[in-house]
Order: structure tokens, then sequence, then C-alpha cells
């Protein structure tokens, strides 16, 4: 059965660095999302991405942070200069057609 | 603005034991409807949905779920709990016709079960 997969699974980095994570999501499918759980609370939105655009952003989503699909495959999200407030488990998810979105495992990031 | 609510935190139940999960969501008409599952250390795993028709869903793991227009409700249901259902059980709503149709989820009930 096909899946999301998503790489690393966990990263640790200094405040201030760049972090790219990276998500290949299910071949045939169209939508492309990234959500993030910070430790204890619920997950929260951050971004949808459909034909090679953002479709929609939360406001968690700043100048910090972009997303790009530069193959076939891959879906990436990058922080560029990360916070200590951006510790959380991040998941990519999509979806074809049809509504439901298929989550990834996660990668959990973790800001020194 | 939409909004989704799971008012249990924390639910304990015996292995064996019937369960109810809550979720009320709140929107101006009828959304997509979702439950997922977080084993620990695991992402979220689809474990039932609604879009329309039936308002009794069945689900993967012999889960089930009810829809419930009047009480803006979607709880989820397991005749006889297993120890592997330990987890972390998030209800969804995503919203018809807006496109890309991003979900929001609630605050998560942890399910514990003792033998």
């Amino acid at each position: 059965e096909p899946e999301v997969t998503q790489t690393p699974s966990h990263q640790v980095t200094q405040m201030g660095q760049e972090v790219i994570l990276r998500c290949v999501p299910i071949s045939n499918h169209l939508y492309f999302y990234w959500y993030r759980q910070i430790l204890g609370q619920k997950v929260e939105f951050l971004v949808s991405f459909y034909n090679n655009e953002i479709s929609e952003k939360s406001e968690i989503f700043d100048d910090q942070f972009s997303v790009e699909r530069p193959d076939g495959s891959n879906f990436t999200l990058k922080i560029r200069s990360t916070k200590l407030e951006d510790s959380a488990m991040y998941f990519c998810a999509s979806r074809g057609q049809a509504e439901t979105q298929y989550f990834g495992p996660g990668t959990r990031l973790l800001v020194l | 603005a939409q909004s989704v609510t799971q008012p249990d935190i924390h639910i304990t139940v015996s292995e064996g034991a019937s369960l109810e999960l809550r979720c009320n969501y709140s929107y101006g008409a009828t959304p997509y409807l979702f439950w997922y599952v977080q084993s620990p250390g695991q992402g979220l795993q689809l474990l039932l949905k609604y879009f329309s028709g039936d308002t009794l869903v069945q689900g993967i793991k012999g889960f089930e779920a009810e829809f419930k227009r009047s009480q803006s409700s979607f709880n989820l249901r397991k005749p006889s709990v297993h120890w592997s259902d330990a987890a972390e059980y998030f209800c969804a709503v995503g919203l018809i016709g807006t496109g890309a149709n991003n979900l929001f989820f609630g605050t998560g009930t942890r399910l514990t079960v003792i033998p």
C-alpha cells in the first residue's frame, strides 16, 4: 500500500540555523500539506500546496517558512532561521481527488 | 470560526470494555469528518471518515463513528477495546468547498487500556 514518507525522522538544530524537512507524497496525489504538533498540543495546519503553488497558509506560516516541490516526487518545508518555538513534530500529508489526507510518520524537530 | 472539541483529555478503560470518544465541531455547514489515531512515536493513521450518506460509518480495527447533525457530533466507538488500542485519538474536520481542504484537529484524547 502506498504511503507518505518523511525524512529525517528526527533533527536537532541550533537556533538560527536553517532546516529542510523532506516528504515524499503518495505518487498520484495532487494536494500536499504540512502540519505541526507542538509537544502536548493539537495538530495545526501550516500550509497546503497544489499545482506548484501555495493554496492556503495559516498565520503560523510566516516569512521564515517556505515550501517547494523541487521535482516530481519530493515536497519540502524549509525553516530559514529556526526559533526555539519551532520545536515540534512536523507532519506531511497528501491527497488525491478524494478528500482523505494521508499522513507521513512525521519529523521531530528540536531547536536548541 | 470552525473548531473541533474533544472534551476528554484522557480516558482509561479496561481491556474488553466498550469505548466512546467524544467529538463536537462548530461549523456553519456539514463538514467532512475524520478520526485519526496516533500511536506513541508514530504518525497519524486514518481510522474512518464521514463525507455524506449513512451516518454510521465503519472504520479499521473494529471502530465505528456516528455523525449526529443535530448535536454537531461525531463520536468514535468500539464495543470491545484491545490493549493495542492504547494511543492518542484525534478528531478532525475538513471544510467542504474550500479547495485545498486543510484539516482542523481537536486536541486529542489519550486512551489508556488496563488489563
